[in-house]
């Protein structure tokens, strides 16, 4: 079927490496900001969250990173699975009021065997 | 966990045609979200709702309109559909302040 990913900057990792996924977020007011991924044909799954008065949390096999002074996110994913394949986007919520927020285009991670 | 179904995963539509796309969650938040989903493009935000009748405009509001009737219920509905507006259409709800909760998606074709 049609594939969200088409254009998307893409990572290819061997499955058990480390994969570490970036974003750039927009405005220095943003509060919050959360990882999802997005599977073929599905939609968007959170992953984790982070608020801005926080520079790193840590899930399951998953940490995110916060760096408010260059306004990037990152997302390491530890030991690496196939079925972790999908594409993954950043979002912030930029504070203005209503819980709206701003989405990043994504990145498709593929993991070879 | 949240749970958000949305009426249909595949639809095929005639240009023209008024196009009902439904949202249903179970958990009570107050916010609902509509948006599309194009490759290249993103997620963009075509209307959303923080109450019961209550409607806001997002970024693409043009060619939809929006129904909330019931707290756990939020209807986008394409008045005449065209083909340009073919897409992968997603609902979400969230609380303010937390996270969205996006239901399967509806992949709508208008020919």
């Amino acid at each position: 079927g049609e594939s969200v990913g088409l254009h998307l900057p893409t990572l290819s990792v061997q499955e058990g490496d480390n994969s570490i996924i970036n974003c750039a977020y927009s405005n220095s007011a943003s509060d919050y900001f959360i990882w999802y991924k997005q599977e073929s044909g599905k939609g968007p799954q959170f992953i984790i969250d982070i608020r801005s008065n926080m520079d790193k949390r840590q899930g399951q096999r998953v940490t995110v990173l916060l760096n408010k002074t260059v306004k990037h996110l990152s997302l390491q994913i530890a030991a690496t699975q196939p079925g972790d394949s999908a594409v993954y986007f950043c979002a912030e919520n930029q504070n203005s009021g209503y819980s709206t927020l701003t989405f990043g285009k994504g990145t498709m991670l593929l993991v070879s065997p | 966990d949240v749970k958000v179904t949305q009426s249909s995963r595949y639809l095929v539509k005639r240009t023209g045609e008024k196009v009902f796309l439904e949202c249903v969650q179970d958990m009570d938040h107050e916010n609902m979200f509509w948006y599309r989903q194009d490759p290249g493009l993103g997620l963009r935000l075509i209307y959303f709702s923080y109450d019961v009748k209550m409607k806001e405009k997002g970024d693409i509001p043009e060619g939809y309109s929006v129904s909330r009737e019931k707290k756990e219920r939020f209807s986008l509905i394409l008045e005449s559909a065209s083909t340009n507006q073919t897409s992968m259409y997603l609902c979400a709800v969230g609380g303010v302040g937390e996270t969205q909760y996006f239901g399967p998606g509806t992949r709508l074709l208008v020919l």
